[in-house]
């Protein structure tokens, strides 16, 4: 079955750090990837996301690109900031199926 | 993209009662998604749920104690029932939302504690 694997949390940076959350996947075909991000106390918003291999997602200066031959998907942003403290969710939809498989989620810690 | 109301936001339970969540969501959609998400965990399906027929649930969950309605397609209802203080997570209800490309969109949640 399809699966997604998070980096390992938490993750703590200062404030203008490089951020990297790495996540990989194994789903047959070509899965549609998504990073849903949950500030505390509320639910989920769509951060970004890529249809099919290539493709590079962005949003709010994070950007993940699909590598189909590595099944990866990491998200990446130049320079946080204490805004961007939340838990990120990797996430995939399979070819077959409307579900969505979540990774672990990792937590991100920003300090001034 | 589609909006989704869920209520409630948050609800204190004593065991043994049920509390049923709703989700209105602004447009016709032909799939909703009901998710647990346990405390400092990650997303788990229990149902998906269409209109005009039985909900189908994940392995693990079972419609005696998460019955789910899809009476039309804009709103569905959720009840956690006969609570244990291990029912205490956050339960979310998601649609598909691809008439915009926008994917899946998410309630706000609802945060339940079970005492």
């Amino acid at each position: 079955g399809n699966s997604v694997t998070q980096m390992e949390g938490p993750v703590t940076l200062s404030e203008e750090a490089f951020l990297t959350i790495n996540c990989t996947y194994t789903a047959t075909g070509y899965p549609s990837l998504f990073w849903y991000v949950q500030y505390p106390g509320e639910g989920l918003q769509l951060l970004l996301k890529a249809t099919k291999a290539d493709d590079k997602g962005s949003n709010k200066g994070f950007e993940a690109t699909y590598r189909k031959e590595t099944t990866s998907f990491h998200l990446e942003k130049g320079s946080v900031q204490v805004s961007d403290s939340a838990v990120y969710f990797c996430a995939l939809r399979g070819t077959s199926g409307s579900r969505l498989t979540f990774g672990e989620g990792t937590q991100l810690t920003v300090n001034p | 993209s589609a909006v989704i109301s869920q209520k409630p936001s948050r609800d204190i339970c004593q065991r043994g009662t049920s509390l049923t969540i709703q989700c209105q969501v602004d447009s016709q959609v032909t799939m909703m998604f009901w998710y647990r998400q346990q405390p400092g965990q990650s997303l788990t399906l229990i149902a998906t749920a269409n209109q005009g027929s039985e909900a189908t649930y994940e392995s693990g969950f079972v419609i005696d104690k998460f019955p789910i309605s899809r009476p039309n397609l804009t709103f569905s209802t959720l009840t956690v029932s006969n609570m244990s203080p291990e029912d205490s997570s956050i339960y979310l209800c998601s649609v598909e939302d691809w008439a915009g490309g926008y994917g899946y969109t998410f309630g706000s949640g609802t945060r339940l504690t079970v005492v």
